[in-house]
């Protein structure tokens, strides 16, 4: 079936520095990626997504990159600060049959003051 | 406000009792979806629906069940609890499966089957 998977698992960087997920999928449909930012004990949050006729997308100090052909994609965070700490999540969808949204199985990072 | 609620937040059964849990959303979304959260795992999708009276298995369907009679509800139903099915769960909706694709996520109930 399709998956998703995530790296690395953890990720401690000092504050300023840049931080990378990385995600691959296995759905070579899958049109729609998402990532989800979840802090300690809330629910999670859509921080950016893109789509599979664009190959990049930034807001502020988050990014995203997608490589259709390679079928991954990640999330960029630059002068990573303190408050950026949380579970991070990708995500992959199609949206032209099925409809389910398969997420990776998260990136714990740590920003150090 | 709009939101996604969730009720209850917290609940410790025993095994075998049935349970629901209760998910509203006020955004008259057309899409919702249950997950559940376990570490090292991820989110996983329990079951997912596109509009009123349609429902569909996500990767994690066995031991629950779901029904959408209404558009702002979609409860998820434990007919028989089992200590496997201890975890975080969600539920999210979004406008429709299309565009814009955003899922808003409700509180979590955390679930103990003992």
């Amino acid at each position: 079936g399709e998956n998703v998977e995530q790296h690395p698992s953890t990720l401690s960087v000092q504050e300023g520095d840049s931080a990378v997920i990385k995600c691959t999928y296995s759905d070579s449909a899958s049109n729609y990626f998402p990532w989800y930012k979840q802090e300690l004990g809330k629910r999670p949050q859509l921080i950016i997504d893109i789509r599979s006729n664009v190959g990049e997308k930034k807001d502020q100090r988050i990014a995203v990159t997608l490589n259709k052909t390679a079928k991954h994609f990640s999330l960029h965070i630059t002068e990573t600060q303190p408050e950026d700490s949380a579970v991070y999540f990708c995500a992959a969808s199609r949206t032209d049959s099925s409809y389910k949204l398969i997420f990776g199985s998260g990136t714990r990072l740590l920003v150090r003051p | 406000e709009a939101q996604v609620t969730q009720n209850p937040r917290y609940l410790i059964t025993v095994t075998g009792k049935k349970l629901t849990v209760t998910c509203s959303q006020n955004m008259n979304h057309e899409y919702m979806s249950w997950y559940r959260q376990d570490p090292g795992l991820g989110l996983r999708q329990i079951y997912y629906s596109m509009n009123v009276e349609v429902t569909d298995k996500g990767d994690v369907p066995e031991g629950y069940k779901v029904s959408r009679k209404e558009k702002r509800n979609f409860p998820l139903i434990l007919e028989s609890p089992s200590p496997n099915q201890t975890s975080l769960y969600f539920c999210a909706s979004s406008r429709n499966v299309v565009s814009p694709y955003e899922q808003y996520f409700g509180p979590g109930t955390r679930l103990t089957v003992t």
